[in-house]
């Protein structure tokens, strides 16, 4: 139940493309959900992040969509470049708690 | 601000050794993580602090794992003895704890750790 299952494990996009990244969740006790991005030989840098009070969270290019009842969340990435080519965890937390379950990472790799 | 300092950035040990890894987190922060990534097992959270004491240790491996924080600036995981399944990177993250609102994890560039 503290799972969080993310897919697909890799996936490839051409420039100017939308890329989407799929989460899914079984705990109803989750509120806050945040995306990380993680390039090469660095630590994972916080993107962006949502709660289950909205269904829909737009920064720049980047989205996430969230479907409450379906216990479902995705990031989607308008525009793709080439620099957004990284590996992107989603995680969520309890109300009140300090604690991320991050889901298995999707290794994103956007051609020129 | 510096960020999240590690160090080292690379330890190469032999089975049996001790290993201490270093942290240093962003300065106000009050709120330290240690996690380890893998490719199996991904992002694995092992203990944090919240002013300088531990309030969650359940996902240190086994007793061969300690982590302490002397102060606000400074915190070591040790591993004693390594063993060949340790190799992984390790992380440290530090936050300002904001009251239940979502935690903002600001992480360092890592430590690879191999054990041969």
């Amino acid at each position: 139940q503290q799972q969080v299952k993310q897919s697909p494990q890799s996936l490839i996009v051409q420039k100017g493309g939308i890329s989407i990244i799929n989460c899914a969740y079984e705990n109803t006790a989750f509120d806050y959900f945040p995306w990380y991005q993680q390039f090469p030989g660095k630590g994972p840098a916080l993107l962006i992040a949502i709660r289950p009070d909205v269904s829909e969270k737009k920064e720049g290019r980047f989205t996430i969509s969230f479907n409450k009842s379906a216990k479902q969340f995705s990031l989607h990435i308008m525009d793709s470049q080439p620099g957004d080519s990284a590996t992107y965890f989603c995680a969520a937390s309890m109300q009140g708690a300090q604690k991320l379950v991050f889901g298995q990472g999707t290794r994103l790799t956007i051609n020129p | 601000d510096a960020g999240v300092i590690q160090s080292p950035r690379h330890e190469v040990t032999e089975m049996g050794q001790e290993v201490t890894l270093r942290c240093k987190p962003i300065s106000g922060h009050n709120s330290l993580f240690w996690y380890r990534q893998t490719m199996m097992r991904g992002l694995e959270l092992l203990i944090y602090f919240n002013n300088n004491v531990p309030i969650d240790d359940s996902g240190m491996p086994e007793d061969r794992f300690s982590a302490k924080m002397p102060n606000a600036s400074f915190s070591t995981l040790k591993i004693q003895p390594s063993e060949p399944r340790d190799s992984a990177v390790y992380f440290c993250a530090s936050s300002l704890r904001a009251g239940g609102l979502g935690e903002k994890l600001f992480f360092g560039s890592g430590t690879q750790l191999s054990v041969l």
